[in-house]
Order: structure tokens, then C-alpha cells, then sequence
């Protein structure tokens, strides 16, 4: 696609249900970062892929947060029973990095708006 | 430590004047780049100008330049000719490492620009 594509764009949840964000980067990036932004505040690095590489899971802020990325293509982000400090937008990014290095920005999809209640 | 520090949690300036939006990072790689983005209202992140740590010159992109002081670890955006759509919040950010490797992007905190009429 055109941009990177995130999906759902909001969602509703129960305390202690599982959820999993989607996120679809630009075709041929080989980057692909996962953010939380909570109301008001900056973006939380959560995890980092880059192309066939261990990512980098530093972010991740519990074993309740895991996320998958086959290849180049389609990650996903999961949550299991959430809590209402889960509730925020959550950010991915995509950049075409490998071999360009330090210098490549990220492209941003518009967010998962996730709501616990 | 904080990796990128913004210390202007709010900034107003008029129509038509420039405004500086500091930024400080740390880093002990020699090679790094930073970027700045904004993030309006409406949430979508955008990617405004680049700064490698090897660049000789401040990086400008139209109304945007880059006030790069390598030795003080400075990169502070200036906007020239401030407009209403400017309003929004801008956050710096950094990605260390050398060509090839380049890890995660790091942002700051962000700081929120109001431009008055």
C-alpha cells in the first residue's frame, strides 16, 4: 500500500481480554517499529524489527505484550489481559533502513486507539 | 539517561515569527541522525527534517531548519514565519548506530507549539 496501514483504528475491550493490533508497512521496508503514546504524552519504544534480525524487545513493558513479524510483511502486536493502564494509542512505523543505516525516517500509521474498560 | 531530552514542555510564539524548539540528545556512537516530527491534533505523526551526525551543513527544508551543535549535542528545529498550522505537538528523535546496524529510533517528550494570531 500507499502508507502503513494499521488496523483496527480504534478498540474497545474488556479488563483481562486479549487484543491484537495489526500493522501493514510500506512494501519493501524492512524496519518496523511498534510505539504506545498515552493521552498527552511521547512515544513509548515498545519493539523494533529489522528484516531477518532477533528484534529488539526492549521496550516491551510486560510478558503480557508480545509481537510477531514474518519477513518484511505484516506485524502483529498482541496484548494479553489487558489492564486499563494498556489504554493508548498504539504506533507503528516502517522504514526502508537495511543498508541506508542511521539516515532513513519512519513512516507512521495513524494508530490503534485501544480503550480498556 | 534520557537519550533525547526536550525541556519545553510548552512554546507560544506569534503569526508570522520564528520560533526555536530545543532538543539535546545523548548518544557516545559517532554515527547517529536525528529527525523531528509534528503530531497535530488530528494524531498522525509527520516526519518534517533529517540531521546525520556527519553532515557539515544544518539541514534546512523550507520553513524548517536544523540548528545542529555537535559538540553541546544539540539539533534544535527552528520554524521560520510561523503559521496557525503549525500548532501542534513536535518531537525530536534519534536513531544511533553505524551504516547497516542502525538500532531503534528513540523520540523525546515532545513539545507543545501554540502559534497565536
Amino acid at each position: 500500500g500507499a502508507g502503513v496501514s494499521q488496523s483496527p483504528s480504534n478498540k474497545v475491550t474488556e479488563k483481562g481480554k486479549d487484543v491484537e493490533l495489526r500493522c501493514d508497512p510500506i512494501s519493501g521496508h524492512t524496519a518496523l517499529y511498534w510505539y504506545r503514546q498515552r493521552l498527552g504524552q511521547g512515544l513509548e519504544f515498545l519493539i523494533y524489527f529489522q528484516g531477518n534480525s532477533a528484534p529488539d524487545k526492549s521496550g516491551l513493558p510486560s510478558d503480557r505484550f508480545s509481537a510477531e513479524r514474518t519477513g518484511e510483511s505484516v506485524s502483529t502486536l498482541t496484548i494479553q489481559r489487558t489492564q486499563q493502564e494498556d489504554s493508548a494509542v498504539y504506533l507503528c512505523a516502517s522504514s526502508s533502513g537495511q543498508g541506508r543505516g542511521v539516515n532513513t525516517e519512519a513512516f507512521f500509521g495513524q494508530g490503534t486507539r485501544l480503550t480498556v474498560v | 539517561a534520557q537519550k533525547i531530552t526536550q525541556t519545553q514542555p510548552g512554546m507560544f510564539v506569534q503569526e508570522k515569527e520564528a520560533v526555536t524548539l530545543d532538543c539535546t540528545y545523548d548518544t557516545s556512537d559517532p554515527s547517529y541522525g536525528l529527525f523531528w516530527y509534528k503530531q497535530p491534533s488530528s494524531g498522525e505523526m509527520i516526519f518534517l527534517i533529517y540531521q546525520g551526525s556527519y553532515d557539515q551543513q544544518n539541514a534546512t527544508e523550507g520553513r524548517y531548519s536544523l540548528n545542529f551543535q555537535k559538540a553541546r549535542k544539540s539539533a534544535n528545529l527552528v520554524i521560520s514565519a510561523s503559521q496557525l498550522g503549525d500548532s501542534a505537538m513536535y518531537f525530536c528523535a534519534m536513531r544511533e548506530g553505524p551504516s547497516g546496524s542502525a538500532r531503534q529510533l528513540t523520540f523525546g517528550s515532545g513539545t507543545q507549539l501554540t502559534v497565536l494570531p
